[in-house]
């Protein structure tokens, strides 16, 4: 079974500043997808950047950007030029590519928070 | 185009009573999911449609939980008699049947059993 760690409960970062937010994740399979949800308060979960393990190539969505490490099942989070609207629970998950197994394990997420 | 809507937004109900939450997908989303967060913890699955059918239960904690999606369109999920440790947020997801497909999440239904 698939594990996915998140081991910063919350985070801080001054506006305009960047943060990174860490996640770790345990598998045996060697093709899957990974994402970064962000959960605004009281608002449903949207998809901020999603990052297939077969591309080496480190996924980029405008401020956001993940550092994907394969082999040490690393899967990071960089927002830059924080913004207000950034504040929200970020969560990781873990999706396997093989079809009919479609079911999103997720971290138990980093509540962020932007100073002004 | 409407998202994923999710009834009610919250509930308080006490322990021993039924409550039925309702799942409403994003228009031609034949995946439909429900998952849960207890307080602090992780989301956890809990178990996905493929249109009218389970496709995996896996994740229901016990057979107080019934979920149904007559029609291959809105889903529901009833907890019969509540408990204590139901309480939490229940999460909704609904996507296209093909591969490299985004989920689409509802705002949740926020359970709390007193």
């Amino acid at each position: 079974a698939q594990t996915v760690t998140q081991s910063q409960p919350e985070m801080s970062v001054q506006e305009a500043e960047t943060v990174t937010l860490s996640c770790t994740y345990d598998t045996s399979e060697s093709d899957y997808y990974l994402f970064w949800y962000k959960q605004p308060p009281s608002r449903q979960m949207i998809l901020v950047i999603r990052q297939e393990a077969y591309k080496q190539q480190n996924a980029t969505e405008n401020r956001f950007s993940v550092n994907f490490q394969k082999a040490a099942k690393s899967f990071s989070l960089k927002i830059s030029d924080s913004q207000l609207g950034d504040a929200a629970m970020y969560f990781c998950a873990y999706r396997s590519r093989n079809f009919g197994n479609e079911k999103l394990t997720f971290g138990t997420g980093t509540r962020l928070t932007i100073i002004p | 185009e409407a998202g994923v809507t999710q009834f009610p937004s919250h509930s308080v109900i006490e322990k021993g009573q039924t409550v039925t939450l309702r799942c409403d997908p994003i228009s031609g989303h034949d995946n439909l999911y429900w998952y849960r967060r207890v307080m602090g913890k992780e989301i956890k699955f809990l178990l996905h449609f493929v249109k009218e059918s389970k496709q995996d239960e896996s994740g229901m904690p016990n057979n107080r939980f019934l979920a149904e999606r007559t029609g291959g369109t809105y889903s529901t999920l009833k907890v019969q008699p509540a408990e204590l440790e139901d309480s939490g947020v229940y999460f909704c997801a609904s996507s296209q049947r093909k591969m490299n497909t985004e989920a689409f999440f509802g705002q949740g239904t926020r359970l709390t059993v007193v």
